[in-house]
């Protein structure tokens, strides 16, 4: 079965500063797909980067990127210039296919403060 | 328009109690999911409906009944519910339930606590 790590409970950083958030991933598959999602306050889950495992190209969305090392199972989002509307619980995701259905498999989560 | 809408937004029941939980998206999506995320916890699927029709059932009690009459509408019936079902019940929806499109989208949740 497919697992999903993340290694920090909780991080922090400065406003307008560089956070990087790790994430590793165990799978036997070759073909994936990997997704960060952040969820705040307000409790939605909203799709921050999606990572296809076929595309050797890093994902960059704005000002947030992946650092997508597959031979290593890492797949790490760094936020350039923080806001403070960044703080939120983010999730790395990994999904597989049951019965030709999608199935997100979450990390624990890692809780983003953004000092002011 | 990525929305998808679910009501009520809080809910409280007793053990004894029978409500249901409602999704909706008008997104045109063929795949509907639920996932119960308990507090400080990660979101943990619970059923997927794909073109309707159910495709995961992630070994959830009959407590926990779901129902797709379309393809814009999902509903979860609750029955004699357990205090530790009290969670954050989100639904998500994608275009399709495989392949490229499978982006999910997520609703802002309803938050069940029961008494």
């Amino acid at each position: 079965a497919q697992t999903v790590t993340q290694s920090q409970p909780e991080m922090s950083v400065q406003e307008a500063e560089t956070v990087t958030l790790s994430c590793t991933y165990d799978t036997s598959e070759s073909d994936y797909y990997l997704f960060w999602y952040k969820q705040p306050p307000s409790r939605q889950m909203i799709l921050v980067i999606r990572q296809e495992a076929y595309k050797q190209q890093n994902a960059t969305e704005n000002r947030f990127s992946v650092n997508f090392q597959k031979a290593a199972k890492s797949f790490s989002l760094k936020i350039s210039d923080s806001q403070l509307g960044d703080a939120a619980m983010y999730f790395c995701a990994y999904r597989t296919l049951i019965q030709g259905a999608q199935k997100l498999v979450f990390g624990q989560g890692t809780r983003l403060t953004i000092n002011p | 328009d990525t929305e998808v809408t679910q009501t009520p937004k809080h809910l409280v029941m007793g053990m004894t109690n029978k409500k249901s939980l409602k999704c909706e998206q008008h997104m045109g999506h063929r795949a509907m999911y639920w996932y119960k995320q308990k507090a400080k916890k990660p979101p943990e699927l619970m059923f997927v409906y794909s073109y309707e029709k159910l495709s995961i059932n992630e070994s959830v009690p009959s407590r926990f009944s779901p129902e797709c009459p379309n393809s814009s509408l999902l509903n979860l019936h609750l029955h004699a519910l357990q205090p530790e079902d009290s969670a954050l019940y989100l639904c998500a929806s994608s275009r399709a339930p495989s392949g490229t499109e499978n982006i999910q989208y997520f609703g802002a949740g309803t938050r069940l606590s029961v008494l």
